[in-house]
Order: structure tokens, then C-alpha cells, then sequence
């Protein structure tokens, strides 16, 4: 049984480009939400999306952006990247009406 | 107030110590309460819901005062594997709530 895979595990940009990271829900879920986690700190909520539609959203800028396809896959879009947005990125499935969410092993992204 | 405050660490104890962690929420409409464990640059993994009657898994105990909006986890016989750092998480109260992570407290178990 998979579990949450995400890719890439790293990745490095410069200021100002745009990125997409990508996640596959565990086998059976539904819902997929994308957490920020910088360093030292606890995952910060930014969307979460079921049936290919954006059903809550966090404290985060529209440059945040996210798709969810027909097969439950997720992506999550950031525009105009800036130093800030360094962190670890995670990706948690869940199955609707279930709290649980369980976690992939996260993309780590460097902004220079 | 922080939605989720949790006393940051670190805790470090012998083998076989008992450690208690604590944490305090502020939106009283949250409805589903857990504790993650994070090892060092690793995801969160799930390690157990929180219920109102309180719950016990192994050498773990969770347990939840709604009044109080306080949560606690306590671990007996501390494993050199239990060394991570504990994440208490909340929801935010919807159907579907998004999770509202603590910034964690760190336990360093020592042989």
C-alpha cells in the first residue's frame, strides 16, 4: 500500500521563478492539503483540495496556487518566488470526513 | 494567543523516564485533536488521535480537556527511539479542518 509520495525532494531556485511540486495521495484517499514548514517551526496550512476544487485556504499569498486531478494527484504552484518562501513543503492526504491526515516526505525548496 | 502553544524544550530524560508534554488551544470549536511526531528533517508521522474519554497506545497516553482547551501526551519507559520532536495538532473546527500544528517540543532521550 503506498503511502504519500511527493517530488521533487529538493529543489533550488532563484528569486523571482516559479516553481511546481507535486504530490500522490495515499491509496484510497481523497483529499490532499499542502502545508509550509520553516525551519524550527510548526507546518503552516496553505489549501486543501477535494474533488479537483480548492475547499479551504491559509494565511497565504495568491503567488500560492494548486490543482488537483481527476486521479486525487495534487500540485502546488508558487509565482515570484522570494528568500521567504525557503522551507520544507509537505503534502498530507486524507480521506473526506476523516480527520487523519498522514504526511509525504516533504520538498524541500531553497530560494537564493 | 497562538492557536496552539506548546512548551518548546527540550526535554531531555534517562531510559525509561516518564515525560509529560503539554499543550493549550485557543478555538474552542476544534473537533479533532492529535499528536505527530517529527523526526530531524523528516515529514510528521501520525502518532495518535486524541479523545474526549482520554486513549492509551502502548507506552502512550493522550488526554483531552475540552473546558480547559489543554491537551497532554504522556510517554512511560522513554525509548532512545521516542528522541523526536512532538507536534500537538488541532483542527479548525470544520468538517474537513484543516490542522493547526503546535511548533512542537523537542525530547532528547539519553541511555
Amino acid at each position: 500500500d503506498a503511502g504519500v509520495t511527493q517530488s521533487p525532494t529538493h529543489l533550488i531556485k532563484t528569486r523571482g521563478q516559479q516553481v511546481t511540486l507535486r504530490c500522490s495521495p495515499k491509496s484510497g484517499h481523497d483529499t490532499v492539503s499542502w502545508y509550509q514548514q520553516a525551519l524550527g517551526q510548526g507546518p503552516q496550512f496553505i489549501f486543501q483540495y477535494y474533488e479537483e476544487e480548492e475547499r479551504q485556504r491559509g494565511n497565504f499569498p495568491d503567488r500560492f496556487s494548486g490543482h488537483q486531478f481527476p486521479n486525487y494527484s495534487s500540485e502546488l504552484n508558487v509565482n515570484a518566488l522570494l528568500l521567504g518562501d525557503s522551507a520544507l513543503y509537505l503534502c498530507a492526504s486524507s480521506l473526506v470526513g476523516r480527520g487523519e491526515q498522514y504526511f509525504g516526505p516533504g520538498t524541500r525548496l531553497t530560494v537564493t | 494567543r497562538k492557536e496552539v502553544e506548546q512548551d518548546p524544550g527540550p526535554f531531555n530524560v534517562p531510559e525509561g523516564a516518564t515525560v509529560a508534554f503539554n499543550c493549550t488551544y485557543s478555538n474552542s470549536a476544534s473537533q479533532s485533536f492529535f499528536w505527530y511526531r517529527q523526526d530531524c528533517r523528516k515529514e510528521p508521522k501520525l502518532l495518535m488521535s486524541v479523545y474526549s474519554s482520554g486513549n492509551e497506545d502502548g507506552r502512550f497516553t493522550a488526554q483531552l480537556n475540552r473546558a480547559s482547551q489543554y491537551i497532554s501526551l504522556l510517554i512511560r519507559d522513554s525509548k532512545l527511539s521516542d528522541s523526536a520532536t512532538y507536534l500537538c495538532v488541532v483542527s479548525d473546527g470544520g468538517s474537513q479542518g484543516n490542522l493547526i500544528f503546535g511548533k512542537g517540543t523537542k525530547l532528547s532521550v539519553k541511555p
